[in-house]
């Protein structure tokens, strides 16, 4: 596609359920990260594919939070028991393997949790 | 650790002013972004600079970037309502692990 196409673009969840956050990065970008942002704040990372491997995860903030990318496409992001603290804009960013030409975001999903 | 500071965090401007958004960061990188976001909406990508030395401009704004004093700029010249955003300079510090400031808050008024 045009761009990083992520879906919800809204969330709301009770805390303790379980939701999956899902990327489409643009077509034939190897790269593919997960950033958090909180209210008011600075995207802050979370974790980081190149293609289907997981090469950096050490932003997830608990072992809740879980991370794919089978295909080495699609992404998914998944936060298990989640929790107030967890209510926060996800954005899912792409690139080419080199990345001198910037990264590409998508629009996020913000995530409530009641 | 790693920090990334932007100063002013707020920025009240009148149209037809210049001024210039820093961004100090405590790492070696030579890689560094500036990102625009507007209320609600994501980040749109504004420059890229990837040496010391490096300047690039588009329209109304011009982006710097010392690698030495570790220290980038985003200028803002002859300001126009339509730059009202959230500002973020990014440090680039491992294959697309970007830190990125607290971001600087524009606000542009007639």
């Amino acid at each position: 596609g045009a761009g990083v196409s992520q879906s919800p673009r809204y969330k709301v969840a009770k805390r303790g359920q379980d939701v999956a956050l899902r990327c489409d990065p643009i077509s034939g970008h190897v790269s593919l990260f997960w950033y958090q942002q909180a209210l008011g704040q600075g995207p802050e990372f979370l974790t980081y594919f190149q293609n289907e491997a997981q090469l950096d995860k050490s932003g997830l903030p608990s072992d809740r939070f879980f991370a794919e990318r089978p295909e080495g496409s699609v992404s998914t992001l998944k936060i298990q028991r989640t929790q107030q603290e967890d209510s926060a804009v996800y954005l899912c960013a792409s690139s080419l393997e080199e990345a001198s030409y910037g990264y590409t975001f998508g629009s996020g999903t913000r995530l409530t949790v009641v | 650790e790693l920090k990334v500071e932007q100063n002013p965090l707020f920025l009240s401007m009148q149209e037809g002013k210049n001024y210039t958004i820093y961004c100090n960061y405590s790492t070696t990188s030579d890689r560094l972004y500036w990102y625009r976001q507007d209320p609600g909406k994501s980040l749109e990508s504004l420059f890229v600079l990837l040496s010391n030395g490096a300047v690039k401009q588009e329209g109304r704004l011009m982006a710097s970037l010392d690698t030495k004093a570790r220290l980038s700029t985003l200028h803002i010249t002859a300001a126009v309502h339509d730059l009202s955003a959230t500002y973020f300079c990014a440090v680039d510090v491992l294959r697309g692990k970007l830190i990125f400031g607290q971001g600087t808050e524009l606000s542009v008024k007639p």
